[in-house]
């Protein structure tokens, strides 16, 4: 079992509509977790980090954790075509992050 | 501020010859990771270097592989006799502190021939 699990997609969903990422964990002690956008040929971008149990709101993101079933979400309203890019989820073990392989999205005019 | 920069940005190397690497943190972070992102794969954790600590070393492939933290700030990966198998995007992110989100530089894309 990967420590990090994501679909690899691709998500495909119109402009406008909401996006829904999803990632579930192995470790149960983990206690950070990240979303990461990576756009082709560029680098990881930090855009939501979660700590607790339950939601949290930047613009447009939303990231969901629930540890009790082991699972981080990230939600997109308003989905725009520069969303599309490769989300990658993050969990933090000991010192250092396990990524999933990612999630690629594609937002479609 | 000036975010996490890297060099060269690119390096074509032929096999066997060593290369380096080299990563500037954010200032004032004093967590810094080497990671490395071969072509349609995840990224993969090479090492961690943290304030004046021993660094955590366990995603070294090999010994071929080596990485030293001068003054708590810029670093440099090292890669001896390089092989095929090396080339990959090598990336570098610091953070405050190991709980806290971590920032990627540009990355260094290597290629082997």
């Amino acid at each position: 079992q990967k420590e990090v699990e994501q679909n690899s997609g691709p998500l495909s969903v119109p402009e406008g509509a909401i996006a829904s990422l999803n990632c579930t964990y192995s470790d149960r002690g983990s206690q950070s977790f990240f979303w990461y956008r990576q756009y082709s040929g560029k680098s990881p971008e930090l855009i939501m980090s979660i700590y607790s149990n339950g939601d949290k709101e930047d613009g447009r993101f939303t990231a969901q954790l629930n540890k009790a079933s082991q699972y981080v979400s990230l939600l997109i309203r308003d989905s725009q075509p520069s969303d599309s890019a490769t989300y990658l989820c993050a969990v933090r073990s000991f010192q250092k992050l396990v990524f999933g392989t990612g999630t690629r999205l594609l937002v479609s005019p | 501020g000036a975010g996490v920069s890297q060099s060269p940005s690119n390096k074509v190397t032929e096999k066997g010859k060593d290369v380096e690497l080299r990563c500037d943190p954010i200032s004032g972070h004093t967590a810094l990771y080497w990671y490395r992102q071969s072509l349609g794969q995840g990224l993969e954790f090479l090492i961690y270097f943290q304030g004046n600590s021993a660094p955590d070393k366990s995603g070294l492939p090999s010994d071929r592989f080596s990485a030293e933290r001068t003054g708590g700030s810029v670093s440099t990966l090292t890669i001896q006799r390089t092989q095929q198998e090396d080339s990959a995007v090598y990336l570098c992110a610091s953070s405050t502190g190991g709980s806290y989100g971590q920032y990627f530089g540009p990355g260094t894309r290597l290629t082997v021939t």
